[in-house]
């Protein structure tokens, strides 16, 4: 148990569904991230929040969209998705947002069709 | 480019055996992680390091953060194959922070 939870685990969806992938985080930590894993591709970082505010984001395509309503909880809402989007999608948090110790949930596993 | 480059990318060994892996940047970071990750979970944090020279050891696992703050490697000795996994170096150069691309351990029985 790492203290940050991710859901769902796996999902599958078409290139016109809207899907939301939550995290949720019980550590009491300051800053939130998602990250994305691709086969053969090393960790890419594509937002950071602390303390419920955006403080970056790597040219990410518009169709992911974050959202952090508090601290513990952080949100990656999936609109018109391509099939290059499948991908591990990873949820992490640290005391402060220079992210040493990160601690990530188990992550959610995304197929688009 | 990468600016935390990881060697090898790949290694298979046999179980007993060690090995080194390696962590390298033209950066001074102020400290570097590794992390181990196994297949369909996220990276779990092995050690985090933050002196120049420090060594800290894990069981098996030996981590050391070079003298300049530019490098680091994790030793195992004896691998078992409960130390098959992806293992990932990060840190923060006092500005933003970066992963490596990984290597890959595979210890066979």
């Amino acid at each position: 148990e790492t203290g940050v939870t991710q859901t769902p685990r796996h999902l599958v969806m078409g290139m016109t569904n809207k899907k939301s992938l939550k995290c949720e985080q019980h550590l009491g930590h300051n800053a939130m991230y998602w990250y994305k894993q691709s086969a053969k591709k090393p960790l890419e970082l594509m937002f950071v929040y602390s303390l419920e505010e955006r403080v970056e984001n790597n040219s990410v395509p518009s169709r992911f969209s974050p959202e952090c309503p508090n601290s513990s909880h952080l949100f990656l809402h999936l609109h018109t998705l391509q099939p290059e989007d499948s991908a591990l999608y990873l949820c992490a948090s640290s005391q402060d947002v220079l992210g040493r110790s990160q601690y990530f949930g188990a992550g959610t596993r995304l197929s688009v069709l | 480019t990468q600016l935390l480059e990881q060697s090898p990318q790949f290694l298979s060994i046999q179980e007993g055996e060690n090995l080194t892996v390696y962590c390298n940047s033209s950066s001074v970071f102020s400290s570097l992680q590794w992390y181990r990750q196994e297949p369909g979970e996220g990276p779990v944090l092995l050690v985090t390091v933050v002196t120049g020279g420090e060594v800290k050891k894990l069981k098996r696992l030996t981590f050391q953060f070079g003298d300049a703050r530019k490098d680091s490697s994790l030793h195992i000795t004896a691998a078992q194959p409960g130390d098959t996994g992806l293992y990932l170096c990060a840190g923060d150069d006092f500005n933003k922070f970066y992963f490596g691309s990984g290597t890959k351990l595979n210890v066979k029985p």
